[in-house]
């Protein structure tokens, strides 16, 4: 299946930094890509869906001033988590759409675990 | 709003069994189907799509899908410890985004 790549795997910060990740598609442009939260036992939440060459769409209670999203290419995707806090500390995973041929399919990064200290 | 519903699990099966998930969904317009597989602390990963009725094998895997009932589930044969993990069931309808069932924890013992 086809490749995304997700950076870096993991982060450790301090609170009130901010963090960018970086999510790619390698082998199939993605006009759209998805930014993902996952607590520990819990299922995947939608935060927001974000379109090459245009503004994200942020789900609801979602802060589209604290987690940043920029889509500047077809292959490229960023999530910045700014300032962040203890509670941010999640399991990021950024997902491309492929939407090439007779197939619509999202495929997944490997996903950043964040901690906040 | 749009639903996708699986049951929680755990499904406990012994090694070699054939494990069923199931998974129903709300919206009768939805035209792709896909099963993806998480591990506990990593990303899921896609392991079945379809896209008509009926049956679709892949190796161990058939999913199978029936768009009169809602209705969509995975049949893993031979089921070995390391496809213990959740199984989420995710829909999509036309150029909307995939709506995941909350998954169903599956667990095979040796």
């Amino acid at each position: 299946g086809a490749v995304v790549s997700q950076h870096p795997s993991r982060v450790i910060c301090k609170s009130g930094t901010s963090v960018k990740i970086e999510c790619r598609s390698l082998d199939f442009q993605a006009t759209t890509m998805f930014w993902y939260r996952q607590f520990p036992k819990q299922s995947l939440m939608l935060m927001a869906t974000s379109n090459e060459g245009s503004k994200a769409t942020y789900e609801q209670g979602v802060e589209k001033d604290k987690f940043l999203i920029n889509h500047a290419s077809l292959t490229l995707s960023t999530l910045t988590v700014t300032s962040a806090h203890p509670e941010d500390s999640s399991f990021y995973i950024c997902s491309a759409r492929d939407f090439s041929g007779r197939t619509d399919i999202q495929y997944f990064g490997a996903g950043t675990r964040l901690s906040v200290l | 709003q749009k639903e996708v519903e699986q049951n929680s699990g755990p499904l406990s099966v012994p090694e070699g069994a054939i494990a069923s998930l199931n998974c129903t969904y709300s919206d009768r317009g939805s035209q792709s189907f896909f099963w993806y597989r998480q591990y506990s602390g990593k990303s899921p990963e896609l392991i079945m799509s379809i896209y008509s009725n009926g049956d679709k094998e892949d190796g161990r895997f058939t999913a199978q899908l029936n768009k009169a009932s809602q209705y969509v589930s995975l049949l893993i044969r031979d089921s070995q410890p390391s496809d213990s993990a959740t199984y989420l069931c995710a829909v999509i309808e036309g150029y909307s985004t995939l709506t995941f069932g909350k998954g169903t924890m599956l667990l095979v013992s040796p």
